[in-house]
């Protein structure tokens, strides 16, 4: 079964500054989709980031960049020049594009990130 | 409306009562999700409808009931509930099961007393 483990419970940054969020992941596959989820106060859901297994370029969106080792099955966020709307908790998520319940998302225990002014 | 709705966005309820959630996408989705957050643990899939059709039930205790009328809406009627039961439950939509993008909802607080 696909776990997913985010071992950094709460991060604190100040902003401007730059942080970095760790999440592995455990999987016998080779073709898997992992995200990152934003969780603000608000409660919604928002998708900040994907990455196919299958690309070696690590994907980047504005100031959200990933930092994508498969052979060690890590996928760190990075935030840079972070702002106090960045501040929510944040999900590392997997999914296993084959047919059936393994292609359901698995997410991780979150990261609580502040953003000190 | 846009994205994906839920009502209640709070809820209070005793272990007899009956109440029943509410999602609603407005994206024109066709696979639709319940999902259950508790404190300090990772989401947790209960339920996928793609096409109106259940494919996913991840052994979800019987006092959860979806109900997906069409591929718009989604609904989880709660019975007999335990206070573990307390959480947030997320809806999600994808354009199709499995789909790489989910949308999710804001979430129903749920407090079972």
């Amino acid at each position: 079964a696909q776990t997913v483990t985010q071992s950094q419970p709460e991060m604190s940054v100040q902003e401007a500054e730059t942080v970095t969020l760790s999440c592995t992941y455990d999987t016998s596959e080779s073709d898997y989709y992992l995200f990152w989820y934003k969780q603000p106060p608000s409660r919604q859901m928002i998708l900040v980031i994907r990455q196919e297994a299958y690309k070696q370029q690590n994907a980047t969106e504005n100031r959200f960049s990933v930092n994508f080792q498969k052979a060690a099955k890590s996928f760190s966020l990075k935030i840079s020049d972070s702002q106090l709307g960045d501040a929510a908790m944040y999900f590392c998520a997997y999914r296993n594009p084959k047919a059936g319940s393994a292609r359901q998302l698995t997410f991780g225990s979150g990261t609580q990130l502040t953003v000190l002014p | 409306e846009t994205g994906v709705t839920q009502t209640p966005r709070h809820l209070v309820m005793g272990m007899t009562n009956k109440k029943s959630l509410k999602c609603e996408q407005h994206l024109g989705h066709n696979a639709m999700y319940w999902y259950k957050q508790s404190a300090k643990k990772p989401l947790e899939l209960m339920f996928v409808y793609n096409f109106k059709e259940q494919t996913e039930n991840n052994s979800v205790p019987s006092r959860f009931s979806p109900e997906c009328p069409n591929s718009s809406h989604l609904f989880l009627h709660l019975h007999t509930l335990q206070p573990e039961d307390s959480a947030l439950y997320l809806c999600a939509s994808s354009q199709l099961a499995g789909e790489n993008e989910q949308f999710f909802g804001p979430g129903t607080r749920l407090t079972v007393l």
